[in-house]
């Protein structure tokens, strides 16, 4: 069984649209992050949720809304999507903070 | 605010040499400083922890160190290989914790046949 599953894997979509991005992890971790990393390859906190309160949020529009139901998911909602949110999205989970364990990624492009 | 310095160039080298890779971080010191390695369209894979009262850790063939004076963490991979060719990123976390990872921008190591 894949640790941290994200789906989809890839996302196309049209300036404008709204679309999300869910993440699993059956790891029992008690933290979920959502990364984004852009056409450069640096890796960018957006979101932490610990024990599902949300702990930290990284000067990320208010366009960008994560929930998370449950210890075990994570998901992301973007709304309005613009031209500058293509990239490859990154889910990951951890015990206390330390040795994340990081989905397989989920690459948007909006044309 | 913190930044992480990595090697921006690509670091080539000759199978069953050593591998050392650099990490330099501005601010103040992490808890703890972390590896990663990132395969082309994968997500990074956990390597090592090391923390600030530790000077070295060792996993199989991979070394890290930590220098808190210096604020630099070095990398090795011993006997490389070409299956060890990939982007291996550092990771800090501030010293109050928070769950707010830095993540440098990694260097690309080739381990040529």
């Amino acid at each position: 069984d894949t640790a941290v599953s994200q789906t989809p894997k890839y996302l196309v979509t049209q300036m404008g649209n709204d679309k999300s991005i869910k993440c699993e992890q059956n790891l029992g971790h008690d933290t979920m992050y959502w990364y984004k990393q852009d056409s450069k390859k640096f890796l960018k906190i957006m979101f932490s949720y610990n024990n599902k309160e949300l702990i930290i949020n990284e000067t990320v529009p208010n366009r960008f809304s994560p929930k998370s139901p449950d210890k075990a998911h994570l998901n992301l909602h973007i709304n309005s999507l613009e031209l500058g949110d293509s990239a490859v999205y990154f889910c990951a989970s951890s015990q206390d903070a330390a040795a994340q364990y990081f989905g397989a990624g989920t690459r948007l492009s909006v044309l | 605010s913190q930044k992480i310095e990595q090697n921006s160039e690509a670091l080539n080298i000759q199978e069953g040499k050593t591998a050392t890779l650099t990490c330099n971080y501005t601010n103040y010191s992490p808890a703890y400083l972390q590896w990663y390695r990132q395969d082309p369209g994968r997500g990074p894979v956990f390597l090592l922890l090391i923390r600030e009262n530790e000077k070295e850790k060792r996993k199989e063939r991979l070394k890290v160190t930590f220098d808190t004076t210096l604020k630099q963490s070095l990398f090795h991979i011993t006997a490389s290989q070409p299956a060890d060719s990939a982007t291996y990123l550092c990771a800090l976390d501030p010293p109050t914790g928070g769950f707010k990872t830095i993540f440098g921008a990694g260097t690309r190591l080739f381990v040529k046949a």
